[in-house]
């Protein structure tokens, strides 16, 4: 069965401190994968997406992500995070094989950055 | 150009009712889907429509259904609502060009309504 899993649910980081949030998708041929973000009282926001190409990824707010083919995962990385990265934080895939639009979620993972 | 739209933002319901939420697009996008979010279920697709049909359906009761209009706005509909039906709705709309590689476009979410159900 189509699945994103996302390990960590709960992550506590300082401020400047790096971050990296686990994503790993299960094979169901080609993928879509994105990364969303929830802030507090807010909508779901695009933080970026990788459809193809340069398996590098670069989204807003100086998040990137890598696309690693071979360990099925979609890793979203910060160097240094700052108090307002404080969120909930999504991973999705849209399986193509499906051949209709339908984003596959992780659980979330909860991010508190303390200043 | 204004987001996705969803009204109402809240609804406080008792179960046995049933509820319309309602959905604006993005304009131009022509496919919006529909998710429901839960502290214990987290984001479950319900359903997607396009062009005034539905292409694609979650895992949930015939209670749970919608439709699309010709503007590309759409609503969904609970019938018959059960306390297990507290949830945040979420719309997501995209342009999806049929015809161009994968056809495929990214979803922009609305803020949602927050449905509690007593």
């Amino acid at each position: 069965a189509q699945s994103v899993s996302q390990h960590n649910h709960h992550v506590i980081l300082s401020e400047a401190a790096s971050l990296e949030l686990g994503c790993n998708y299960s094979y169901g041929g080609t993928v879509n994968l994105f990364w969303y973000v929830q802030y507090p009282g807010q909508h779901l926001q695009l933080l970026l997406k990788y459809f193809s190409g340069d398996p590098l990824v670069k989204g807003i707010k100086g998040f990137e992500a890598e696309f690693i083919k071979s360990k099925f995962s979609f890793n979203l990385r910060k160097p240094s995070v700052q108090w307002s990265d404080t969120a909930e934080y999504f991973c999705a895939g849209d399986y193509m094989n499906t051949g209709f639009q339908k984003l596959v979620f992780g659980t979330g993972t909860r991010l508190l950055v303390s200043p | 150009k204004a987001g996705v739209t969803q009204t109402p933002r809240y609804l406080i319901k008792t179960r046995g009712q049933q509820v319309t939420l309602s959905c604006s697009p993005i304009s131009g996008h022509r496919s919006v889907s529909w998710y429901q979010q839960t502290p214990g279920q987290g984001l479950q697709f319900l359903f997607e429509y396009f062009s005034e049909t539905q292409r694609n359906k979650g895992n949930f009761p015939g209670r749970f259904s919608g439709r699309q209009f010709s503007n590309s706005r759409s609503e969904m509909n609970v019938s018959t609502l059960e306390l297990g039906d507290s949830a945040l709705y979420l719309c997501a709309s995209s342009l999806m060009t049929p015809g161009l590689a994968g056809g495929r476009d990214t979803q922009y979410f609305g803020p949602g309504t927050r449905l509690t159900v007593l």
